[in-house]
């Protein structure tokens, strides 16, 4: 079974643009979480997807969005991007989120300049 | 306060070690969890998941959790140099989905 797929892989953007980032889950899973990393944060939540609703969010500004399709892929959106959104971005599927194991994608690494 | 705090080290051993690494948490809402290895560069790989107290062994790895002391720990037996990486401690509360995750242990461990 094919794993989380993570696209692209990396990313250069100037401060303002906005990015778009995509995450295939596990076939059959339902629940996309995604998770910035950074070195002085660590990692953190981000939201999480279930059948194409946002069922949890984290504490990030509203340039931070989100979307799930029917198919269960996600994306995650970063509007008027800023220095500090340099980051791993990390998706994570479960079968329905709930206390379930979830697993990591790749990650894509954004470099905003 | 972190709500999850780990001990970021770095712990360096030589191959061969038992190594330990723990985690403590202050929420007691916290029901499962999970140890996490990450490569540098990487996504975090899951290796471990328990939701009871007690001890879930699986080959050189073992979990153990005590819910009444908000303790949690990975030990691992024998360590290998490709065992090098930041382990991460991770835990959802009750039918939560969040993952809220320590900080991290960069470990080295040397031929």
């Amino acid at each position: 079974k094919a794993g989380v797929t993570q696209t692209p892989r990396y990313l250069i953007k100037t401060r303002g643009q906005q990015v778009t980032l995509s995450c295939s889950p596990i076939s059959g899973h339902r629940s996309v979480s995604w998770y910035q990393q950074t070195p002085g944060q660590g990692l953190q939540f981000l939201f999480e997807y279930f059948s194409e609703t946002q069922r949890n969010k984290g504490n990030f500004p509203g340039r931070f969005s989100g979307r799930q399709f029917s198919n269960s892929r996600s994306e995650m959106n970063v509007s008027t991007l800023e220095l500090g959104d340099s980051a791993l971005y990390l998706c994570a599927s479960s079968l329905a989120g709930t206390g379930e194991t979830q697993y990591f994608g790749p990650g894509t690494r954004l470099l905003v300049l | 306060q972190k709500e999850v705090e780990q001990d970021p080290g770095p712990l360096s051993v030589p191959e061969g070690a038992i190594v330990s690494l723990n985690c403590t948490y202050s929420n007691s809402a916290f029901q499962y969890f999970m140890w996490y290895r990450q490569y540098s560069r990487k996504g975090p790989e899951l290796l471990m998941y328990t939701y009871s107290s007690g001890n879930k062994e699986d080959g050189r790895f073992t979990a153990q959790v005590d819910k009444s002391s908000k303790y949690i720990s990975l030990f691992i037996r024998d360590s290998q140099p490709s065992d090098s990486a930041t382990y991460l401690c991770a835990m959802i509360r009750t039918s939560g989905s969040r993952l809220t995750f320590g900080e991290g242990t960069q470990l080295t461990v040397n031929p």
